[in-house]
């Protein structure tokens, strides 16, 4: 009865290669996000799903792809990694967009 | 600039003493969250306020939502170094596309 997990929860990748971060739920929410976190900014949204096969942009999308073919599964691609995408990201996951959301424990991921 | 305003952007309080963090916008709050994050770690729901005056306790943690519903203030009694964190409010705004929006974020530490 994990809940919401996340993997890798640290990773150092180079400048232009692909990275995918993973998360995982286990109380078939419908919603699921991902956010970055970084000094000065807060939580900001990347994209969310409402449900399987349903994504959607949020504030800060550019540079990123989400799929979502199983309830469960969120994962969150950086086709190609940018230094300005080192940061701390959270998935999150609940029962509607604008609802309480429970959160992973983050991947810090660092872009040399 | 961040739709939601959180102060202080930190604190440092001696063990026992009272603490209040502020979040305030210039936008109506349709829901208001608080979430406490350990150094490090995901973010954790604390409280969730929808009604203008309205006022909810868990422990010795109060939150409270204005009449206008564009502030809220977290309280905490007799503080102890296991309330030391990060404190963030989110919020749904109904703007933004429903998307929730978060604070900075205030940094509490408890000093025995």
């Amino acid at each position: 009865d994990a809940g919401i997990t996340q993997s890798p929860r640290y990773k150092i990748t180079e400048t232009g290669r692909q990275v995918t971060l993973m998360c995982h739920q286990t109380w078939s929410h419908s919603y699921m996000f991902w956010y970055r976190q970084d000094l000065g900014h807060g939580l900001r949204l990347i994209y969310y799903s409402a449900a399987a096969d349903i994504t959607d942009k949020g504030e800060v999308p550019d540079g990123y792809v989400v799929s979502r073919s199983k309830t469960e599964n969120f994962p969150l691609t950086l086709e190609s990694a940018t230094r300005s995408q080192t940061s701390v990201y959270f998935c999150a996951s609940g029962l509607a967009r604008a609802d309480t959301q429970y959160f992973g424990p983050g991947t810090r991921l660092t872009v040399l | 600039s961040q739709e939601l305003e959180q102060s202080p952007q930190s604190l440092i309080v001696q063990e026992g003493k009272n603490l209040t963090i502020n979040c305030t916008s210039s936008k109506t709050l349709y829901g208001l969250y608080w979430y406490k994050q350990k150094y490090g770690e995901g973010l954790i729901f604390l409280m969730m306020l929808q009604k203008g005056g309205e006022e909810k306790s868990h422990e010795k943690i109060t939150a409270k939502l204005d009449e206008k519903k564009q502030q809220s203030s977290l309280h905490i009694t007799a503080s102890q170094p296991s309330h030391a964190g990060i404190y963030l409010c989110g919020a749904d705004m109904r703007v933004y596309n429903n998307d929730m929006r978060f604070g900075a974020g205030t940094r509490l530490t408890v000093k025995p």
